[in-house]
């Protein structure tokens, strides 16, 4: 299995441009999250999903939207980039079935808005 | 706001145990307590989690306290490579998440430097 993987590694892009953070996995986990991370502080989450078609907010949502049309994928969509959104972004999935559910991170993308 | 209060650094001499401490004064009947380990720039790394009883797998030992308020994560025998930022958290574990129960929601942790 290759886990959860995150593409790109590094993006760098202009105040109002817009992009797609991609994440998969393919260990067929129904939870889904993203995170940003900015310097010396811990991760924040952003969006979550419980299972495909179904996605909600976490704790820092505005400027970004998901959406989750299949188990293995969860991209994250930057309408219109600010400098504020610089930042590393790392997605996370798990099982969900039990108490055993650990969560599994993808290595980020550090994203840079100028 | 995370539930957890852990010191924000710590040193600790290679081959020595590591012993991290994490206070959950407010921490619920049915929420577990987990840790996880960031090593510089990659994702978060699960390392274990408890209810109640001490656990220990390869990696690490979790003692939970009788009252449920504290807990220590112990790494038994620290390499270099264990220098990371560790997190203690508490959450709700099971099935159907519905809302945010089960969301993983990380404070600062604690950045355990490993001395040769």
């Amino acid at each position: 299995n290759a886990g959860v993987t995150q593409t790109p590694k590094f993006q760098v892009l202009k105040t109002g441009q817009s992009m797609t953070l991609q994440c998969a996995q393919d260990m067929n986990h129904e939870y889904m999250s993203w995170y940003r991370q900015d310097p010396g502080m811990g991760l924040r989450l952003i969006h979550y999903s419980v299972g495909a078609g179904i996605t909600d907010q976490g704790e820092v949502p505005n400027g970004y939207n998901v959406s989750r049309s299949t188990t293995e994928d969860f991209p994250l969509r930057l309408l219109s980039a600010a400098p504020s959104q610089t930042s590393v972004y790392f997605c996370a999935s798990s099982y969900g079935g039990d108490h055993t559910d650990t969560q599994y991170f993808g290595p980020g993308t550090r994203l840079t808005v100028l | 706001d995370a539930k957890t209060t852990q010191p924000p650094s710590m040193d600790c001499a290679e081959g020595r145990a590591a012993n991290l401490p994490c206070n959950h004064s407010t921490i619920s009947g049915n929420e577990y307590v987990y840790w996880y380990r960031q090593i510089h720039s990659q994702g978060p790394q699960y390392i274990i989690h408890g209810l109640k009883n001490n656990e220990t797998n390869e990696m690490a030992s979790l003692i939970i306290t009788e009252d449920r308020k504290s807990s220590t994560l112990i790494l038994p025998h620290a390499t270099l490579r264990d220098t990371a930022v560790y997190y203690c958290i508490v959450r709700v574990a099971g099935m159907n998440y519905g809302g945010s129960q089960g969301n993983l929601i990380f404070g600062k942790g604690t950045k355990l430097s490993v001395k040769p």
